[in-house]
Parts: C-alpha cells; structure tokens; sequence
C-alpha cells in the first residue's frame, strides 16, 4: 500500500479564485489520479498524471480548468480555477500500485 | 457504456444482524472489481479486489464474492464500527489506469 497526504484538507474559497491541492506519496509511483466526489455522488476521475508527460483528461473536463503538474514520481498538483458554486467537491487523489490508493481528500466549498 | 449500480443506496441494520451489500456491472472485459470503505470525511480505504467469478476475499467479518455479473459483500454480525459507506468499482477494457465507481452503499448499524 501506500501513505498518501493531500493539503489543504478543506478550503471555502470566493468565485472567479483558483485553489491549488498537493498531493504527496510517500513512495515512487508512475501513475497518479485526481478524482472528484461530489455530494452524495459516486467518484469521477478527472486526470491521469504521469511524470514527465502531459496529463490525460476524461471527457468533460478541461486543462484550462483544472491543470495539473506532476514534477516528480511522488508528488502531484491538481488546480481548480475560475471557481464556481458548482466546483464545491471533494477532490482526491489517488495512486495505482495494482490497486488504486487513496488519499485522504479535499473538501472544497465555493461560495 | 460501462456501468456499476449498487443496492441498497442505504442500509440501516442492527448490531448483529447480518445482510448483503449488492454490486453489479455490465462492462465489456473485467480485469477486477475492487470494494472500498469511505469514512464521512476521509478518502476511500481498500477492502478487497476480486478477478473471476467464484472468487471470495474475507476480512474479519466481511467477505466479498464475485459472478459473471454482480458482487455481494457480505457482513456478518455487524458492528457500529462498521457503519461507512461501501463503494464497488470495476476495471475493464484495455485501460489500466481507469476504474468506474458505483455510488456506494450508505450503512448504519445501530448498537
């Protein structure tokens, strides 16, 4: 398994802001994810970071909305720009080492 | 389309008393179903991952079983402690990197 910590653990931000959500694994691994979860909804995977090449977003989201880095093989960046009401999730991150782990999430509320 | 639904949405039990959580899945390949418990405020945590049909995985008093087209997780005598929700995912196809979640069931022992 891995240790996976996320910060900020949860945040209220304005509209129009961006909130920017690290992600550290306490061990090296290739692939790294961005879910979000939304009230009382299932999880739903927004990106697929690998380091050193672009992340691979699903369909329905957008770099320009939620760009993420991934500088090195522990450590990734998932930013929520231009915020609205609607961006009010929990984002998590999660790692795949054969099963996918997850850290701990964070709780966004957009006002 | 690839989809996991599971039922009951929730589950209100009494400590003791067992019953079923219900798992199913129309996707095309299966490479592995995985069960998840998630705490009010706290990521996902791993509970089991099921490759074929007639496969059981069993911790303390849960105990995950899998067919061609759905997964029951079984808890036996049930604690308050066990009160969470359980989410179901599924891979399949060709990706090794995406999972589908189900939107979980929600359970509540009561002592």
């Amino acid at each position: 398994s891995a240790v996976i910590s996320q910060k900020p653990s949860r945040d209220i931000c304005q509209r129009g802001t961006s909130l920017t959500i690290q992600c550290q694994v306490d061990s090296q691994v290739t692939m790294m994810f961005w879910y979000r979860q939304q009230p009382g909804q299932s999880l739903t995977l927004i990106a697929t970071a690998n380091q050193g090449s672009e992340a691979t977003y699903e369909s329905g989201f957008v770099i320009d909305k939620f760009p993420i880095s991934r500088p090195n093989l522990t450590f990734s960046t998932l930013t929520v720009s231009n915020l609205s009401p609607e961006d009010s999730s929990i984002y998590l991150c999660s790692v795949s080492l054969g099963t996918q782990y997850f850290g701990p999430g964070t709780r966004l509320l957009v006002l | 389309e690839d989809q996991v639904t599971q039922s009951p949405e929730a589950l209100r039990l009494q400590e003791g008393e067992s019953s079923s959580l219900n798992c199913s899945y129309t996707v095309s390949g299966l490479r592995g179903l995985f069960w998840y418990r998630q705490d009010p405020g706290k990521g996902p945590e791993f509970l089991f991952t099921l490759y074929s049909a007639g496969e059981e995985k069993e911790k303390e008093r849960l105990k995950a079983t899998l067919t061609k087209k759905e997964s029951f997780l079984h808890i036996t005598a049930p604690k308050p402690e066990d009160s969470a929700t359980y989410l179901c995912a599924v891979q399949a196809g060709e990706r090794d990197d995406k999972i589908i979640f189900g939107k979980g069931t929600r359970l509540h022992i009561l002592p």
